[in-house]
């Protein structure tokens, strides 16, 4: 499949680690986030969400944090797996009817 | 896919060309969207629609046009293709606006180029 970016801030981690992906959001009136995950030559998933009434939200195996002092947003994937090798991006909701997505960063995750 | 199909999956063209992306849904959503994505880019709104015959622009509106005639059919034409617009194509969906904090799903994306 096409690669989703050939540029991609890359992070590496061990099978069994935990990942911790960040992202930096421009709009502090927004009030919705979404994480997507996207594999090679796929759309992308949804992964989990939060409003901003929400500091924290956990999933399975998953957790979003949210920091609206400094508009940071992470995604914490407990005991990463290969199948957890993807781009992953946050997307903010930027006004009515609309997502703002970032541009992404692709998990590798080694044996 | 959450019942997202987009047809067809891969296509080339020739400059000049006309060319028409359909994406269809079974999940009787009100919302639908059309996204670019480029490397170094990622996700661009075309256009989207916020019920049938209901649509509006996005950020890379220019060169696309958009109907939606039925609720679970969303088409993007490109009137005369352009090699700018080599891309993957995504259609999405949602119940409503993500303004009321509602996710979007997207579908298996159109591979397009324009020779």
């Amino acid at each position: 499949g096409e690669s989703v970016g050939l540029h991609l801030p890359t992070l590496s981690v061990q099978e069994g680690d935990n990942s911790i992906i960040n992202c930096a959001y421009s709009n502090s009136a927004s009030d919705y986030f979404i994480w997507y995950k996207q594999e090679s030559g796929k759309g992308p998933q949804f992964i989990i969400d939060i409003r901003s009434n929400m500091d924290k939200r956990q999933g399975q195996r998953v957790t979003v944090l949210l920091n609206k002092t400094v508009k940071h947003l992470s995604l914490q994937i407990a005991a990463t797996q290969p199948g957890d090798s993807a781009v992953y991006f946050c997307a903010e909701s930027g006004g009515y009817n609309k997502l703002i997505f970032g541009a992404g960063t692709r998990l590798a995750v080694h044996p | 896919d959450a019942g997202i199909t987009q047809s067809p999956r891969h296509k080339v063209t020739e400059t000049g060309t006309p060319v028409t992306l359909r994406c269809h849904q079974t999940e009787n959503h009100r919302y639908m969207y059309w996204y670019r994505q480029d490397p170094g880019h990622g996700l661009r709104l075309i256009h989207y629609s916020y019920g049938v015959k209901d649509t509006d622009k996005g950020e890379v509106s220019d060169g696309y046009s958009v109907s939606r005639s039925k609720t679970e059919d969303f088409l993007l034409t490109l009137e005369s293709a352009t090699s700018s617009q080599t891309s993957v194509y995504f259609c999405a969906i949602s119940e409503s606006g993500p303004g009321r904090g509602d996710t979007q799903y997207f579908g298996p994306g159109t591979r397009l180029t324009v020779l």
